[in-house]
Formats: structure tokens, sequence, C-alpha cells
């Protein structure tokens, strides 16, 4: 059975850091592609950041360029997000998410960071 | 930016209605696209990926169409469980984008 299950999600005041992390379990972790996407409270979905399986290619949202990193280390099948300069807007749930045959077939139940002084 | 709009926003139906939910975008994606059903509180879950295919484990009565720019998720028969919201996705190009979402709610 797939399991992708994210931790790490606090609440931090503007300017701040957070580390978000994604355990996977269940089908090969270093073959697929992964994604982190949002959603803030009551809106819709946001894609974030994705890394290929080997680390060698990886894609940003404009709004999150510069200030978070998109990380895997296949040995721990686990999946990271580091966050930095975070902002109001940065608030929502944060869901990990593996492609396999579109972007986003597994995904997990998502982390909750709130950004607020 | 690949600009996704759906339509409607919101769609009252009940139980037994065929309902159909439209999703264009705003230069073509040559079929690159797929629908997620999200319950509340819950993840989105993949239902239909490359506009037709149906994912594995989702009812029949899912199906999806189109191509170009224009794009369709069908319900052929709502069951209860179906009232939700559905959102669309393209994966043609970077930043993957999604339409705003089509609230389903019974009638």
């Amino acid at each position: 059975e797939v399991q992708l299950v994210e931790s790490g999600g606090d609440l931090v005041q503007p300017g701040g850091s957070l580390r978000l992390s994604c355990a996977a379990s269940g089908f090969t972790f270093s073959s697929q592609s992964m994604n982190w996407v949002r959603q803030a409270p009551g809106k819709g979905l946001e894609w974030v950041a994705d890394i290929s399986g080997s680390s060698n290619t990886i894609h940003y949202a404009d709004s999150v360029m510069g200030r978070f990193t998109i990380s895997r280390d296949n040995a721990k099948n686990s999946l990271y997000l580091q966050m930095h300069s975070l902002r109001d807007e940065d608030t929502a749930v944060y869901y990990c998410a593996a492609a396999v045959l579109a972007t986003f077939d597994w995904w997990g139940q998502g982390t909750l960071v709130t950004v607020s002084s | 930016d690949i600009q996704m709009t759906q339509s409607p926003s919101t769609l009252s139906a009940s139980v037994g209605d065929r309902v159909i939910i439209t999703c264009r975008t705003s230069q073509s994606i040559s079929s690159w696209l797929a629908w997620y059903q999200q319950r509340p509180g819950t993840a989105p879950n993949l239902l239909i990926y490359k506009a037709s295919a149906l994912e594995s484990g989702v009812p029949s009565r899912f199906s999806g169409s189109g191509s170009g720019t224009e794009y369709t998720l069908t319900i052929s028969s709502l069951q209860p469980n179906d009232f939700a919201t559905y959102y669309c996705q393209q994966y043609y190009s970077y930043p993957y984008t999604f339409g705003q979402g089509t609230k389903l709610e019974i009638k």
C-alpha cells in the first residue's frame, strides 16, 4: 500500500524558517518524481515545486523561488521542503504528491503551516 | 503561465443526475490534463489523467474528454459520495496550474 506521510508543519512568525518532511513507502521511491502542492485555507490548489527521481531536475513556482528548496533522500525514502523567509501568504496545508501516470497520482494527508505573528 | 478556467464554480445537482464540468486552458495543452476530486478535510484524489484515461479504482461513471484548449469531466449518474470539489490541472508545461475548482452540491 502506498503511503505518503508529511510532517513538520507548525506556527511560525513572518520571516521565519521551517522544514517539511514526507516519508514514503509502498513504492519504489527513487523511480518517481515528487512534488509539493499547497492549499491555503478555503482556497484552491497551488503547485509549489517538483524534483526528479535522481534529483537532477528541479522546478519551482515563481511564488516560492529563492525562498524554498526541495530535496530528497532516496536512501531514506524521504522528500523535504526547506522554507525560508516565510510570509503570511505561505499559510497553507502542504501536501507531498508522487508523479506516476500524471503529476499528482498519490497524495499524503498534508501538514499545516501557519505564518503569523 | 497557462491559465485554467473551470465552469461552473458551483453546481447543484441531485443523486442520479448527469453532470458536466468544463475546463478551458489559455493555450493548447495537448491533452496533458488531469482531474481531481477533493472531499472536505482530505487530500485530492486523482480521477482522470491524459484527459480521458481513468485512474485505477475510479468508478466508470467518471469520464473525461476533450482536446486542445477545452476539456470536460462527466459524471454519468451522481452518487452521494460524489458531492465534493473538482479540480482540473495541466501538466503540459511549468508551472503546473490548477483550475479554481467546481464545488458540486446537493440540490
